[in-house]
């Protein structure tokens, strides 16, 4: 049973670039969360996605978006990266919609090195 | 807005004793979920224990129990018989019932470390 899949495991990027970060959820799971964890401090939620809507989102700027795709999977798209977008990106999938009937699953996230 | 609170940066233990991981959380809600996670080198986030906030009853799973005080909004996380694989930041985290699209709200967690 694969759980949640996030890749690339590792990316370094230049101040200004863009970048898409992926993430496949948990078989069976179809709502899918983002989390950002900056170094030594606890993940922050970005948004959620289910339907292949943004249902929630929390204090991140414009810069930051996403996108659901029918089979449930998920991007992260970061626009002219900022040094302090360096981070740990957290994708967490639930199923029945969100509820905690049966927890969050993390994937091991996307080490983000802005340069 | 709510806010969780880890006031233990480092904590560490010997081998099979038993250590206390200390949570606080702010909120007006009255319906709400609590969680303890392990984030090992790994990096992926496990989750150790909940509690719902209607559930009187403290949470316990095989080793890990909480002591759920409500009034008090606090949520203390016990390991019992620590083992070296219990090495890890522990988060503690908060989601509000929202029917369906609650987020977590973590603290900044504690690091431990467990001696041999």
């Amino acid at each position: 049973d694969a759980g949640v899949t996030q890749s690339p495991t590792h990316l370094i990027k230049t101040r200004g670039q863009q970048v898409t970060l992926r993430c496949s959820p948990k078989s069976g799971h179809d709502t899918v969360s983002w989390y950002q964890q900056a170094l030594g401090q606890g993940p922050q939620f970005i948004f959620q996605y289910y339907e292949e809507e943004e249902r929630q989102r929390g204090n991140f700027p414009d810069r930051f978006s996403g996108h659901q795709f029918p089979n449930y999977s998920s991007e992260l798209n970061v626009n002219a990266l900022l040094l302090g977008d360096s981070a740990l990106y957290l994708c967490a999938s639930s199923g029945t919609g969100g509820s905690f009937g049966d927890g969050y699953t993390f994937g091991s996230g996307t080490r983000l090195t802005v340069v | 807005a709510q806010t969780v609170t880890q006031s233990q940066p480092e904590m560490s233990v010997q081998e099979a004793e038993t250590v206390t991981l200390s949570c606080t959380y702010d909120t007006s809600e009255n319906n709400y979920y609590l969680f303890w996670y392990k984030q090992p080198p790994s990096r992926q986030m496990i989750l150790v224990i909940r509690q719902e906030a209607y559930k009187q009853q403290n949470a316990t799973e095989n080793r890990f129990s909480v002591n759920f005080q409500k009034a008090a909004k606090s949520f203390s996380l016990k390991i019992s018989d620590s083992q070296l694989g219990d090495t890890a930041m522990y988060f503690c985290a908060f989601a509000k019932d929202q029917g369906g699209s609650e987020k977590l709200v973590f603290g900044k967690g504690t690091k431990l470390t467990v001696n041999p």
